[in-house]
């Protein structure tokens, strides 16, 4: 079974609006992290924002934030008030306590975000 | 500075040459990681390296071949590849494994390989 689930097509948002890009999650283990990064086109991996499984509050990082409802599974992202510079490729990982010292994130499929002008 | 800088940033290379990546930061993390990825997929987990030793090897055949000669450095050793071994190879580092669940990887803007 995929640990980390990202179904969404190709998404767009127009400039200056809000997207949300969804991002399901599988395990058993209490005690996780979950991650996104954004990939432009240049290839280099780039840290957005992070939630972990017993923080009480949604983590935000400036226009992003994580609507993270841990019931469901889900840690989906959001950006708020678009730029053109926000198209890219989005993934979701996790990372749980239990690999301990061989600690590593797994990765969902990724998400295609295009900003329109 | 919190920069993980991959040579080359592209490189093509024939099925029966030797060739190495590298990969450095300055950040005083413990942990190095080689990832390989397709175009428009995940990045897949090859290896990592935790305080200069090899702690994962994710059933990477033997024509990759990592190595950390400290704890700045990591290389990928890569020879007789085939042409399915083309991807973009990132590199990335964090703190160290088993510590704080927020440790962040940092990632390298990779090199994009292609074996003709």
């Amino acid at each position: 079974a995929q640990k980390i689930t990202q179904t969404q097509p190709g998404m767009f948002v127009q400039e200056k609006e809000a997207v949300t890009l969804d991002c399901t999650y599988d395990t058993s283990d209490p005690s996780y992290g979950l991650f996104w990064y954004k990939q432009p086109s240049s290839g280099e991996m780039i840290f957005l924002i992070y939630q972990g499984s017993y923080d009480q509050q949604n983590a935000t990082e400036g226009r992003y934030s994580l609507n993270f409802q841990k019931a469901r599974k889900s840690a989906n992202l959001v950006i708020s008030a678009s730029q053109l510079g926000d198209s890219a490729m989005y993934f979701c990982a996790m990372r749980e306590d239990n690999t301990g010292a061989n600690s590593k994130l797994t990765f969902g499929k990724g998400i295609t975000l295009s900003v329109r002008p | 500075d919190t920069e993980v800088t991959q040579t080359p940033k592209h490189l093509v290379m024939g099925m029966t040459n030797k060739k190495s990546l590298k990969c450095e930061q300055h950040m005083g993390h413990r942990a190095m990681y080689w990832y390989k990825q397709k175009a428009k997929k995940p990045p897949e987990l090859m290896f990592v390296y935790s305080y200069e030793k090899l702690s994962i090897n994710e059933s990477v055949p033997s024509r990759f071949s990592p190595e950390c000669p400290n704890s700045s450095l990591l290389n990928l050793h890569l020879h007789a590849l085939q042409p399915e071994d083309s991807a973009l190879y990132l590199c990335a580092s964090s703190q160290d494994l088993g510590s704080a669940m927020n440790t962040e990887a940092f990632f390298g803007q990779g090199t994009r390989l292609t074996v003709v």
